[in-house]
């Protein structure tokens, strides 16, 4: 079964500053996505990055970028220059040939004035 | 319409009573899916629709619970003889193509039930 771990269920930085999320997941197949979705206090999951299995290279989008190793089945996303508005909760989740998605528990950030 | 749409926002029922969830989704996409999140949690995979028929259902955590599929558009989630337990935001998502694994899913603001 694929399981998706994010061992941090909390986190708090100053605005401006860099932060990582982690997370790990658990898996046999070889061809999947991993994704990285904002859920403000809205309750609108938005989606913020996504990362194929195949490619080596990590993802970026504008502020946002993964490191991605798949061989240590890792997936942590950076947030460079955070901003108050990043306030919300973060979830890695992995999609494969089963077509659903796998979700993480989440981590609280929190982005301080 | 512009995005997943779900109703109602809010529901709050009493114990023992049935309730149905809906999800409007994206026009064109033929992939849904139902999501439960229970509060400070992350999201539980209830069941997937591709076009009207659900290839899998293996979320749905018990026999009250049940969801269909019309014209490869509307969906309702059905929860009979609701439980204390079953209170959670119920999330609906939709993509154009699920084979194809970069295909976004885009999501609707849930469904916030309450049993009381």
């Amino acid at each position: 079964a694929q399981t998706v771990t994010q061992s941090q269920p909390e986190m708090s930085v100053q605005e401006a500053e860099t932060v990582t999320l982690s997370c790990t997941y658990d898996t046999s197949e070889n061809n999947y996505y991993l994704f990285w979705y904002k859920q403000p206090p809205s309750r609108q999951m938005i989606l913020v990055i996504r990362q194929e299995a195949y490619k080596q290279q990590n993802a970026t989008e504008n502020r946002f970028s993964v490191n991605f190793q798949k061989a240590a089945k890792s997936f942590s996303l950076k947030i460079s220059d955070s901003q108050l508005g990043d306030t919300a909760m973060y979830f890695c989740a992995f999609y494969w040939r089963a077509q659903k998605l796998v979700f993480g528990q989440g981590t609280r950030l929190t982005i301080n004035p | 319409g512009a995005g997943v749409s779900q109703s109602p926002s809010n529901k709050v029922t009493e114990k023992g009573k049935d309730v149905e969830l809906r999800c409007d989704p994206i026009s064109g996409h033929t992939a849904l899916y139902w999501y439960r999140q229970r509060l400070g949690q992350g999201l539980e995979f209830l069941i997937y629709f591709q076009g009207n028929s659900a290839p899998d259902k293996s979320g749905l955590p018990s026999d009250r619970f049940s969801a269909e599929r019309t014209g490869e558009s509307v969906s309702t989630l059905t929860i009979q003889r609701t439980q204390q337990e079953d209170s959670a935001v119920y999330l609906c998502a939709s993509s154009l193509a699920p084979a194809r694994m970069d295909t976004e899913a885009f999501f609707g603001q849930g469904t916030r039930l309450t049993v009381v």
